[in-house]
């Protein structure tokens, strides 16, 4: 099974909103990574936390990493019409260097 | 801008045709990755390498195979496409050997492949 679940699947907000989307994963990791994609097309990587890190900002993205609880969320500030996308959790299995995505949320911000 | 491509973008071809779809990256990364991903769905590694003549089946079983003959040049090929390939496959590259290194994964666009 996926190493990631995330949640919700699907999230619709008015601009300016915050949007939240949350991952869990399963086993331990070396870092874990946020992802986006517009229909259609390749992954755009958004941020990397690290394991040994609890919360990494850039920009209008905050990313927080509980090892404890083994998830993370993302929450992007102030949303804008150009966020709709689907975005997706991925992790860095510890002592490999394959990447396990998640189920992905898709976002839909409304004008 | 990531230097990561893949063709073709499109390909409908009928069943028990032979396909290769390929990848090939300029940022001489070591790490390469197939995904395979339906439309709105999540992705599923297919497989991988480490580099040179390195392959790894991923944790979807496939019936396609790959080769790394070249770091730059990760090309994935199905003997006998059937309708059950439909999908979108996505090729990633990451980690260049002496960095340096941010773990990132960088992605083609993809190739949407359609089996009659």
């Amino acid at each position: 099974s996926q190493q990631g679940e995330e949640d919700p699947q699907a999230l619709s907000i008015q601009e300016g909103e915050n949007a939240t989307m949350n991952c869990s994963y399963k086993t331990s990791i070396n870092n874990l990574q946020w992802y986006r994609q517009n229909s259609g097309r390749g992954l755009v990587h958004l941020i990397l936390i690290r394991s040994n890190e609890r919360e990494k900002h850039s920009g209008r993205l905050r990313v927080t990493l509980d090892t404890s609880k083994k998830s993370s969320s993302l929450l992007i500030t102030a949303s804008r019409a150009a966020d709709t996308a689907s975005y997706f959790c991925a992790t860095g299995l510890g002592g490999t260097y394959k990447y396990i995505f998640g189920t992905g949320t898709r976002l839909k911000v409304l004008a | 801008e990531a230097d990561i491509y893949q063709t073709p973008r499109y390909l409908v071809i009928g069943t028990g045709k032979k396909i290769t779809l390929e990848c090939s990256q300029t940022m001489g990364h070591d790490k390469m990755y197939w995904y395979q991903q339906d439309p709105g769905m999540e992705l599923h590694l297919i497989h991988y390498s480490y580099g040179v003549n390195s392959t790894e089946k991923g944790d979807l079983s496939s019936e396609s195979t790959v080769s790394r003959i070249r770091t730059e040049h990760f090309p994935l090929t199905l003997e006998s496409a059937r309708p059950s390939h439909t999908s979108q496959y996505l090729c990633a590259s990451s980690e260049k050997a002496g960095g340096p290194n941010t773990g990132e994964l960088f992605f083609g666009e993809g190739s949407r492949l359609t089996v009659l």
